[in-house]
């Protein structure tokens, strides 16, 4: 089968700019997560979706972060403006309807602001 | 206290060393848990899902511990391939993961 897709792999902008993500997630999988991952630390859950309903965005700077996933199947993360302290990797996941069903990431988006 | 919590390392073996991990967890109702690997700049990968029983893959066996709120990963006669770091996952409420800051392991030949 397919796996996550994400695009683009590296992004470089300076801070205020904005940026977006794009992530499509395994076909059939109805959850889809977007986690942040700074250097030397384990995946933040930035948000969680169930189709098109949002789970959890608890930790989602809303400020300055927004997601999307209209149609349940595919996902945007955007940020405006960005800053220094966003430079991370952005992890899309995706995984059959919760419960005990493991993750599968894609290849990530590594952003560095400047 | 962190939700999901592990010793970062690194742990520095030697090939054919049997080396173990623990990953403690604050959430009791916590359902489910995995052992994530990631490899350096690549995204993570699913290593094993954690049962209540216990479960073996190979040379990898996973133990969870609800009493004591931790799970354990031993890995057996290491291979320089393993290096990598390791990652604790526990599923809390809402379905959420929540991951622990990586273990890295280092085997050395």
């Amino acid at each position: 089968e397919a796996g996550v897709a994400q695009s683009p792999r590296y992004k470089i902008i300076e801070k205020r700019q904005s940026v977006a993500f794009w992530c499509n997630p395994i076909s059939g999988h109805a959850t889809l997560y977007w986690y942040q991952q700074i250097l030397g630390q384990g995946p933040k859950l930035l948000i969680q979706f169930q189709n098109n309903g949002v789970v959890d965005d608890s930790q989602l700077p809303k400020d300055r972060f927004s997601a999307e996933r209209l149609k349940g199947v595919d996902s945007t993360l955007k940020i405006q403006p960005a800053k220094l302290e966003d430079s991370a990797v952005y992890l899309c996941a995706s995984s059959l309807q919760g419960g005990n069903s493991p993750l599968h990431f894609g290849n990530g988006t590594r952003l560095t602001v400047t | 206290r962190k939700e999901v919590e592990q010793d970062p390392g690194p742990f520095n073996v030697p090939e054919g060393a049997t080396v173990a991990f623990n990953c403690t967890y604050s959430n009791s109702a916590s359902q489910s848990f995995f052992w994530y690997r990631q490899d350096c700049r690549k995204e993570p990968k699913l290593l094993m899902s954690v049962y209540s029983s216990g479960n073996e893959d190979g040379r990898f066996t996973a133990q969870l511990n609800r009493a004591s709120q931790y799970i354990s990963l031993l890995i057996r006669d290491s291979k320089l391939s393993d290096s990598a770091t390791y990652l604790c996952v526990a599923r809390g409420g809402f379905q959420k993961l929540v991951f622990g800051t990586g273990t890295r392991l280092l085997v050395s030949p």
